[in-house]
């Protein structure tokens, strides 16, 4: 199947700085999907990109789905320790039902 | 409360002795389905519903089978557990290509 690559793996961050991760694929998706996965916990939507080009945001978080649609980035500006957890990326094609293709995930941890 | 809903949530066994993981979904979603999650991996699909008595394999269906019985239950059936198929496993419903809601995992143990 389709693969996508996440990167970092992992980042150890001080409070109060910005985070960037991104994520690259082969193959083309027509929606970009990034989600929070919390100890303990299943995934839970962050942010929802639908156009090439789309930049969106959500509180503290922005998202960007790439001109390609082969690729997208997460920003995380001034963390803090809530923002703790692993990060998905995920794509989804229309013509495969709603089957998402998820990264490996990076995991962010923060420092206070 | 919205919500998807997975039983067990962590469960140890033996190669060959099969088991079945419950998920129920009580937002009448179309669409359910199954992931495993495993380290650097992200989460692969391991079959998929879009409906009632409608199923379909996902990137990783070896040694799973699921029903589709009800549009609140989709279970996850592993005839003859191997360790290959130890993992964190979660259950996922939508409606339509909405957003996937996520369950809160079941952590499977094969020894």
């Amino acid at each position: 199947g389709q693969q996508l690559n996440q990167s970092p793996q992992s980042m150890f961050i001080q409070e109060g700085e910005d985070v960037s991760m991104n994520c690259t694929s082969s193959s083309i998706f027509n929606t970009w999907l990034w989600y929070k996965q919390d100890p303990g916990e299943g995934p839970v939507l962050l942010i929802a990109l639908y156009k090439a080009g789309e930049l969106t945001s959500n509180g503290r978080l922005t998202a960007q789905f790439g001109i390609t649609r082969k690729d997208s980035f997460l920003n995380i500006s001034a963390s803090i320790p809530s923002d703790v957890g692993i990060y998905f990326c995920a794509g989804q094609t229309n013509n495969a039902g709603n089957m998402l293709t998820f990264g490996g995930g990076t995991r962010l941890m923060v420092k206070p | 409360e919205a919500q998807v809903t997975q039983n067990p949530r962590y469960l140890i066994t033996v190669t060959g002795k099969k088991l079945t993981v419950t998920c129920s979904q009580n937002m009448n979603h179309e669409y359910m389905s199954w992931y495993r999650q495993d380290p650097g991996l992200g989460l692969r699909q391991i079959y998929y519903s879009m409906n009632v008595e409608v199923t379909d394999k996902g990137d990783v269906p070896e040694g799973y089978k699921v029903s589709r019985k009800e549009k609140r239950n989709f279970p996850l059936i592993l005839e003859s557990p191997s360790p290959n198929q130890t993992s964190l496993y979660f259950c996922a419903s939508s409606l339509g290509n909405s957003e996937q809601f996520f369950g809160p995992g079941t952590r499977l143990t094969v020894l």
